[in-house]
């Protein structure tokens, strides 16, 4: 079955350590997605990726990297620099960017992020 | 920054009774509208999108869009304990290149 894996369910990070998100999806879609949730709070753009190399900042992006090097993949790096990670993050896709308002989102199922 | 405004709630509902979500928006020129549920510590799962004015129904459920009041809601008909969860309105503006999602409104059916 088609859909979007995300890896590792939780994350545990140390303070001064990056650590990678995974996101694999096999939908053949274009376009990916890294939000970040906070409790009570809704979901908000951390980066996105319309096309294999190419990928633009959100509205959080500060803290964040991301590659895309494979269409099926979308790895976020959470690095020292974001000093509040602790978050729930989740990764999207869709279909061709610009049929994205046709079509929604698929989600993989998240990663819980902790700092210890 | 676009805009998505829901209520927080919690909106508490009797089970069988329907429960009215609402969610509005500041880009007013936004195409598409979604409406995703949310279970606690679960990823959003798509459950209505809407795109044009009127009301479109999907078994229990029924989005209304309103784009000259830039409003979007949801109703849920008879609703059920399994319907406790947060609801997310996202809106996809013309110029956008992403989902704008709201903070969500949290629902309890009460047996």
């Amino acid at each position: 079955d088609g859909g979007i894996t995300q890896s590792p369910k939780y994350l545990f990070r140390k303070e001064g350590q990056n650590v990678t998100l995974s996101c694999e999806q096999n939908l053949n879609h274009d376009a990916m997605y890294w939000y970040r949730q906070d409790p009570g709070q809704g979901l908000r753009l951390i980066y996105y990726s319309q096309i294999v190399n190419d990928f633009q900042k959100g509205d959080i992006a500060e803290g964040y990297s991301v590659s895309r090097e494979k269409k099926e993949s979308f790895p976020l790096t959470v690095t020292s620099a974001q000093k509040n990670p602790t978050a729930f993050y989740l990764c999207a896709s869709s279909r061709q960017p610009g049929q994205a308002w046709s079509y929604g989102y698929t989600f993989g199922s998240g990663t819980r992020l902790t700092v210890v | 920054q676009k805009e998505v405004e829901q209520n927080s709630g919690p909106l508490s509902v009797p089970e069988g009774a329907i429960a009215s979500l609402n969610c509005t928006y500041s880009d007013r020129g936004s195409q598409s509208f979604f409406w995703y549920r949310q279970y606690s510590g679960k990823s959003p799962e798509l459950i209505m999108s809407i795109y044009s004015n009127g009301d479109k129904e999907d078994g229990r459920f029924t989005a209304q869009l309103n784009k000259a009041s830039q409003y979007v809601s949801l109703l849920i008909r008879d609703s059920q304990p399994s319907d406790s969860a947060t609801y997310l309105c996202a809106v996809f503006g013309p110029s956008g290149y992403a989902l704008n999602f709201g903070k969500g409104t949290s629902l309890l059916v009460t047996p």
